[in-house]
């Protein structure tokens, strides 16, 4: 009964690599989100789409793009991985629209160190 | 920007009710959340509260609103070890249905 799946739950990377983390959910929900969660600073949101081929910054951008091309499918993209971005992320996805609670499933996270 | 505040920590004995208490600044937040995250999961839905509600019981489970003050709490009836976790406040904003989360609040529930 698994919704939100993310590829790996560990990632070991080198500093300058470039990574792809992929989450995968099966509920047809419209947005899906990529967070980073660190300790004592919470869940902070690097990019969410809210359609196929869209996508909007969050609150922390820099260093990170993304990928939308199905809409089940979101990508997120470290283009030189750097030890600072060593992290757990968590992707998440909501039906769009204003009715209903919009309840964010996550998925288990990747936690990804850079060496 | 929208911004969600909880205090880090709370400990408390197993049996006691577990009290914890976030604060929020957007007034225009439709629906306000309560996420647990045991240790190396995601997060998952505990509970919901729509703006225009004071009050919501579940079960152990009770959330309390204050509209006015933009405070919402979120108490559990005889806490037990396994509810040992980090439990985040959310809001949901009125456009993308995008959530913005508190810094979690972790419990540490001690037999």
């Amino acid at each position: 009964d698994v919704k939100v799946t993310q590829s790996s739950r560990y990632l070991v990377k080198r500093t300058g690599e470039k990574v792809f983390l992929e989450c995968v959910q099966d509920m047809d929900h419209e947005n899906m989100f990529w967070y980073r969660q660190d300790p004592g600073l919470g869940l902070r949101l690097i990019y969410f789409s809210y359609d196929v081929k869209m996508k909007e910054k969050g609150d922390i951008p820099e260093g990170y793009s993304v990928s939308r091309e199905k809409k089940e499918r979101f990508s997120l993209i470290l283009e030189s991985a750097s030890t600072n971005q060593t992290s757990m992320y968590l992707c998440a996805s909501t039906k769009a629209g204003p009715g209903g609670t919009t309840e964010a499933f996550f998925g288990q996270g990747t936690r990804l160190t850079v060496v | 920007g929208e911004d969600v505040e909880q205090s880090l920590f709370l400990s408390v004995r197993e049996g006691d009710s577990s009290v914890i208490n976030c604060t929020y600044t957007d007034s225009s937040s439709t629906y306000l959340y309560w996420y647990k995250q045991e240790p190396g999961a995601g997060l998952q839905l505990l509970t919901y509260i729509f703006s225009n509600m004071d009050m919501k019981q579940d079960q152990r489970l009770t959330v309390l609103l204050n509209k006015k003050d933009k405070h919402l709490s979120l108490r559990i009836a005889d806490t037990q070890t396994g509810d040992s976790a980090i439990y985040f406040c959310a809001e949901r904003d009125s456009g993308y249905s995008t959530l913005t989360f508190g810094k979690g609040t972790m419990l540490l529930v001690s037999p």
